[in-house]
């Protein structure tokens, strides 16, 4: 099986509160786990990605945890901003990328 | 430093015409990948590509696709015999390839629209 689970499917969070996306895989040989967000009209833009050999990666405001046994990864948007409205999508792969069906994220003011 | 330039942005086609899609990879990136998102939908890998070489078309439809990335000039994704099921946004994405080098970097999409 190649499929990425991710969710939730939409999330409102308030200015300056943390935003979090899960996402699930089931392949063991992915060994790059990147995220992208997308707005509306536009490419996905990477955001941020992380490797099986560490459980942590941060970047500014956004963290990647990684737990290998548990084959699941997380997105933490600290400190969210209107701005962050965005659809977010966690991907999978090794060579070619699996991609999860996509966070909609609204940051209210 | 360009990015990924896809074109057109925007494409209209009737039911049984042709759409050429277009992707010129980042100065320096030799792999090129196609995806497709519909909808309130996820990138749907279709086709990854190097210079003149098909690695992996496992997300490729059977019938009416297409795609190569020939020595000189962008990657084409061909679609023959448009339906309107084939109505989505197409994003190619490039690389530089090799081991530590796979993050993909991702053009602005074409629209499809058939009519």
């Amino acid at each position: 099986q190649q499929q990425v689970k991710q969710s939730p499917q939409s999330l409102i969070v308030q200015k300056g509160g943390i935003s979090i996306i899960n996402c699930a895989y089931e392949n063991t040989a992915f060994d790059y786990f990147p995220w992208y967000q997308q707005f509306p009209g536009k490419g996905p833009a990477l955001l941020i990605a992380i490797r099986p050999d560490v459980s942590e990666k941060k970047e500014g405001r956004f963290t990647i945890s990684f737990n290998k046994s548990a084959k699941q990864f997380s997105l933490h948007i600290m400190d969210s901003q209107p701005g962050d409205s965005a659809t977010y999508f966690c991907a999978a792969g090794y060579s070619t990328l699996t991609f999860g069906k996509g966070t909609m994220l609204l940051v209210s003011p | 430093n360009a990015g990924v330039m896809q074109n057109p942005r925007h494409l209209v086609r009737r039911r049984g015409q042709e759409a050429r899609l277009r992707c010129s990879p980042m100065k320096g990136h030799s792999h090129v990948y196609w995806y497709r998102q519909l909808p309130e939908e996820g990138l749907k890998f279709m086709v990854y590509l190097q210079k003149e070489n098909i690695i992996d078309e496992s997300g490729m439809p059977k019938e009416r696709f297409s795609a190569e990335f020939p020595k000189e000039g962008p990657s084409i994704l061909r679609i023959q015999q448009v339906v309107r099921g084939d109505s989505a946004a197409y994003f190619c994405a490039s690389s530089p390839g090799g081991k530590g080098q796979e993050t993909q970097y991702f053009g602005p999409g074409t629209r499809l629209l058939v009519l």
